[in-house]
C-alpha cells in the first residue's frame, strides 16, 4: 500500500508564476520529509527537507510546507523557470532516517 | 569527490539469464539502497543493507538478491530475468542514523527480451 502519494502526475507552469507539488502521506510515523528532482537519464538530486518540528522551510525559490494534521507537503516553486522542468518525488521517513518512502512523482514543465 | 556509480548504464538481456548490477560508493555511507522506477509506480524498494554483511527486503524483492561483502558495493542480482523486470534501477546510499537523505548514482536501464 502507497504510503506517499503525489496525486497529480503532472503539472504545467508559466515561466514566473508559481508552481505548487502536492504529496499526501498516511503514516503518522513519519518525521522527515524529503524532495527530490529528476532529469531524464539521471538519478534523483536532493533539493529540499523539512522536519516533523517545522511547518516551513525556505531554501532560494524553493519552500516546502507541512501540515502534519492533514498529513500534507507542498513544494512551492516561486518564480519558476524552465530549467525547473523535472520530475519532483516526495520522500518520508520515520525518525531514525533510514529508510525513505517515495512518492510516484509529478512530472513539472515550465512554459517559457 | 565522494561519488556512486552504477554499471553498466543500459543493458539488454534475455528472459531466463542471470544479470547483476553493479554500484559503488565512495561516500563511505553505511547504508545502500536499491530502487527500481517504473511509470506510475514511482520509486519502489528492492533491498537495502545498514551495513557489510547486513540485507534486508524491500517491498519489490522477488526475483532480487544482494550481498555487501565490503561498505563500498552493493551488487544488485537478477536470478532468472523476467520481462516484469525491465526497468531503470538506481542504487542509493545514505550516511545512517542521525544524518538523511539519499545520494543517488545515475541508474542502469535493464531491457529483459
Amino acid at each position: 500500500d502507497q504510503q506517499v502519494k503525489q496525486n497529480s502526475p503532472s503539472l504545467s507552469v508559466q515561466e514566473g508564476r508559481i508552481s505548487i507539488l502536492n504529496c499526501d502521506y498516511t503514516n503518522s510515523m513519519f518525521d522527515y520529509f524529503l524532495w527530490y528532482k529528476k532529469y531524464p537519464a539521471e538519478g534523483p538530486t536532493f533539493l529540499i527537507s523539512i522536519s516533523s518540528i517545522k511547518d516551513k522551510n525556505e531554501d532560494g525559490r524553493f519552500t516546502v510546507f507541512l501540515n502534519k494534521s492533514a498529513k500534507h507537503l507542498s513544494l512551492h516553486i516561486v518564480p519558476s523557470q524552465p530549467g525547473d522542468s523535472a520530475v519532483y518525488f516526495c520522500a518520508a521517513s520515520g525518525n531514525t532516517g533510514n529508510q525513505f518512502y517515495f512518492g510516484t512523482g509529478t512530472s513539472l514543465t515550465v512554459i517559457p | 569527490d565522494a561519488e556512486i556509480t552504477q554499471s553498466p548504464r543500459h543493458k539488454i538481456t534475455e528472459t531466463g539469464r542471470q544479470v547483476t548490477l553493479a554500484c559503488h560508493q565512495t561516500w563511505n555511507h553505511n547504508n545502500m539502497f536499491w530502487y527500481r522506477q517504473d511509470l506510475g509506480h514511482g520509486l519502489r524498494l528492492i533491498h537495502y543493507s545498514y551495513g557489510v554483511h547486513d540485507t534486508n527486503k524491500g517491498e519489490v524483492s522477488d526475483g532480487y538478491s544482494v550481498s555487501r561483502s565490503n561498505t563500498e558495493d552493493l551488487p544488485l542480482t537478477l536470478e532468472s530475468a523476467a520481462s516484469s523486470q525491465t526497468s531503470v534501477y538506481f542504487c542509493a546510499s545514505s550516511p545512517g542514523q542521525g544524518a538523511f537523505g539519499y545520494t543517488f548514482g545515475s541508474g542502469t536501464r535493464l531491457t529483459v527480451v
